[in-house]
């Protein structure tokens, strides 16, 4: 019962490196999900994908790509991180009747 | 902008009083969802109702959904120490998105 994975659980990049955060779920779900949560606030959609082979943008999407790689997994790319992008982030799969959340993605850019 | 609020943004009572946190939104929904997050945890899923429903019950929780008002409570009854978390609205659009409010911070004093 692992639901959703994500990796790492905790980095800090440098101010314009890079990295990919990994997201795998084993629900079988059609649509995951990709948000962001900035302390005192909820969540904000960056990207989701409704199937395998689709993605789109969502709420703040800039700074941001993903990549949709089979039905299981959805990784979130940062190519030049930025300060702004300091955040938890959060992976989420879903059917009909609610999401299932990672235990996050805590990120911190100097 | 977010889609839902959530009224009072922090809430503090003692334990075995009952707690109601409210929530707004803006457009019309399908579904409105409620989540729990503990500190440093991803989000838990914790009731649906849907757009034709009034009053959904689970256990200790019950929700109310007013669609000419726009808006739902969450009541939690008989409040226990481990339910101090944030608890987030989220509504959903017709392609199953879910667009969160800011939370409600509860405390339950022992």
């Amino acid at each position: 019962n692992a639901g959703v994975t994500q990796t790492p659980k905790f980095q800090v990049l440098k101010t314009g490196q890079s990295m990919t955060l990994q997201c795998a779920q084993d629900m079988n779900h059609n649509s995951m999900y990709w948000y962001r949560q900035d302390p005192g606030m909820g969540l904000r959609l960056i990207y989701y994908s409704a199937s395998e082979g689709t993605t789109d943008k969502g709420e703040v999407p800039n700074g941001y790509n993903v990549s949709r790689l089979n039905k299981r997994e959805f990784s979130l790319r940062l190519e030049s991180a930025a300060p702004s992008q300091t955040s938890v982030y959060f992976c989420a799969s879903s059917v009909k009747n609610g999401y299932t959340f990672g235990s996050g993605t805590r990120l911190t850019v100097v | 902008s977010q889609q839902g609020e959530e009224d009072p943004q922090a809430l503090s009572i003692q334990e075995g009083e009952n707690a109601t946190m409210n929530c707004s939104y803006k457009t019309s929904i399908n579904n409105l969802q409620w989540y729990r997050q503990n500190s440093g945890r991803g989000l838990v899923h914790l009731i649906l109702i849907r757009s034709n429903e009034r009053e959904k019950h689970s256990g200790r929780l019950r929700v109310t959904l007013d669609t000419s008002k726009k808006s739902s409570s969450l009541l939690i009854t008989a409040s226990r120490a481990a339910d101090t978390a944030s608890y987030f609205c989220a509504t959903d659009d017709d392609a199953g998105k879910s667009t969160f409010g800011d939370g409600t911070t509860l405390t339950v004093k022992p």
